[in-house]
């Protein structure tokens, strides 16, 4: 069974540009999920997708941040204008079903932001 | 609030035993687990928990849990150099699937 997949697996980007990340969820997983982790700390939910619904995106910084699910299917997340404290890994997890709580993660995509 | 907390590094001599220990907040939470890191992967999941158990034992692996102090650990048995990682702590409810992990404890192995 293939795994999560993200991509890019890194970017390098100057404060104020813009940046997307990819994420591949484990077919047939309804539960989507971005995290970040920050070095030294770890993953933070930013939004939690059930389908192509949002269940709880409450620490996305919606300012800058956004996410969309439109197929129920791959997800973006997408940082506009990047700021320098958004240097993170950025964890895309999927689960089968919102009440299973067993989520599958992706490899990460490391960002950094100058 | 949610919080979990874990000492930050532990080193242990390869073949002895390893206890990574966890302390959380949350009284409600169903389910508590254990994430492992390696370098430049994402995490994976060793092992869980449900609030009602006290122990479980998975091959090397032996958790415990202490619901009235709310203190979890990890007992890894005759470690290896592969068990080199960042392990996670973390707590979930079943009725949403939210986690909050701990930071992580830096486990090291020495020859």
């Amino acid at each position: 069974e293939a795994g999560v997949a993200q991509s890019p697996r890194y970017k390098i980007i100057e404060k104020r540009q813009s940046v997307a990340f990819w994420c591949n969820p484990i077919s047939g997983h309804a539960t989507l999920y971005w995290y970040q982790q920050i070095l030294g700390q770890g993953p933070k939910l930013l939004i939690q997708f059930q389908n192509n619904g949002v269940v709880d995106d409450s620490q996305l910084p919606k300012d800058r941040f956004s996410a969309e699910r439109l197929k129920g299917v791959d997800s973006t997340l997408k940082i506009q204008p990047a700021k320098l404290e958004d240097s993170a890994v950025y964890l895309c997890a999927s689960s089968q079903a919102e009440s299973t709580d067993t989520q599958y993660f992706g490899p990460g995509t490391r960002l950094t932001v100058l | 609030g949610e919080d979990v907390e874990q000492s930050l590094f532990l080193s242990v001599r390869e073949g002895d035993s390893s206890v990574i220990n966890c302390t959380y907040t949350d009284s409600s939470s169903t389910y508590l687990y254990w994430y492992k890191q390696e370098p430049g992967a994402g995490l994976q999941l060793l092992t869980y928990i449900f609030s009602n158990m006290d122990m479980k034992q998975d091959q090397r692996l032996t958790v415990l849990l202490n619901k009235k102090d709310k203190h979890l650990s990890l007992r890894i048995a005759d470690t290896q150099t592969g068990d080199s990682a960042i392990y996670f702590c973390a707590e979930g409810h079943s009725s949403a699937s939210k986690i909050i992990f701990g930071s992580g404890t830096r486990l090291s192995i020495r020859p």
